[in-house]
């Protein structure tokens, strides 16, 4: 597609829930990033995929996260049991390769949990 | 791990007048990166710019790697030109995690 599409765009869950995130990156790219952005904070890395592996998953915040990536395109975060705490916008991004490369955002998912 | 220190951390401008945000890090970087967020939360990739100078219509942006430092400038500001910017590097073998700086929030009056 012509950029980074997300969905949903807002999800409001209940505590305790669990949830699935959407990326689809750009056509052709093979590194996909998952960031968080908390209200007033600034981004907080999670996780990123060069084709369909993951050679960084420090970021994810505890085993309740996940996030897999299929065919090199579309990736999926997935919280599990959802907490307060992890309200927050989740941005993805992609670019070309991973080295030197300018990175592209989608516009993000807004998870409110109640 | 690296620090990433953005200052202003905020700045009101009249339309048409000129700034200046600046980025300060504090290890060597392979690459490093300026965003605009603007105020419906959408990151737009303004520069690449691990070295060296560029430019973009009223927008450009230096990097002196050695300094450890990057600057970017924002001529003739219009009210478009509000958000916030971020700062991003990427060190070391993190490849793939760009550390972002807190930000600099800019406003643009008419």
């Amino acid at each position: 597609g012509a950029g980074v599409s997300q969905s949903p765009s807002n999800k409001v869950t209940e505590k305790g829930k669990d949830v699935e995130l959407r990326c689809d990156p750009i056509s052709g790219h093979t590194a996909l990033y998952w960031y968080r952005q908390s209200l007033g904070q600034g981004l907080e890395f999670l996780i990123y995929f060069q084709g369909n592996s993951a050679p960084d998953k420090s970021g994810l915040p505890s085993d309740r996260f996940s996030a897999e990536r299929t065919g090199g395109s579309v990736s999926t975060l997935t919280i599990q049991r959802t907490q307060q705490e992890d309200s927050a916008v989740y941005l993805c991004a992609s670019s070309p390769g991973f080295l030197n490369e300018k990175l592209f955002f989608g516009s993000g998912t807004q998870l409110s949990v109640l | 791990g690296i620090q990433v220190e953005q200052s202003p951390p905020d700045l009101i401008l009249q339309e048409g007048a000129n700034s200046t945000l600046r980025c300060n890090f504090s290890d060597s970087v392979n690459n490093l990166q300026w965003f605009h967020q603007n105020p419906w939360g959408q990151l737009i990739n303004l520069f690449y710019i691990p070295s060296g100078t560029k430019q973009n219509g009223r927008l450009s942006a230096t990097t002196v790697a050695t300094e450890r430092y990057s600057l970017l400038y924002i001529s003739s500001s219009q009210t478009t030109d509000s958000g916030v910017y971020f700062c991003a590097v990427l060190y070391g073998t993190s490849y793939g995690k760009l550390t972002f700086g807190q930000g600099t929030i800019l406003t643009v009056h008419p």
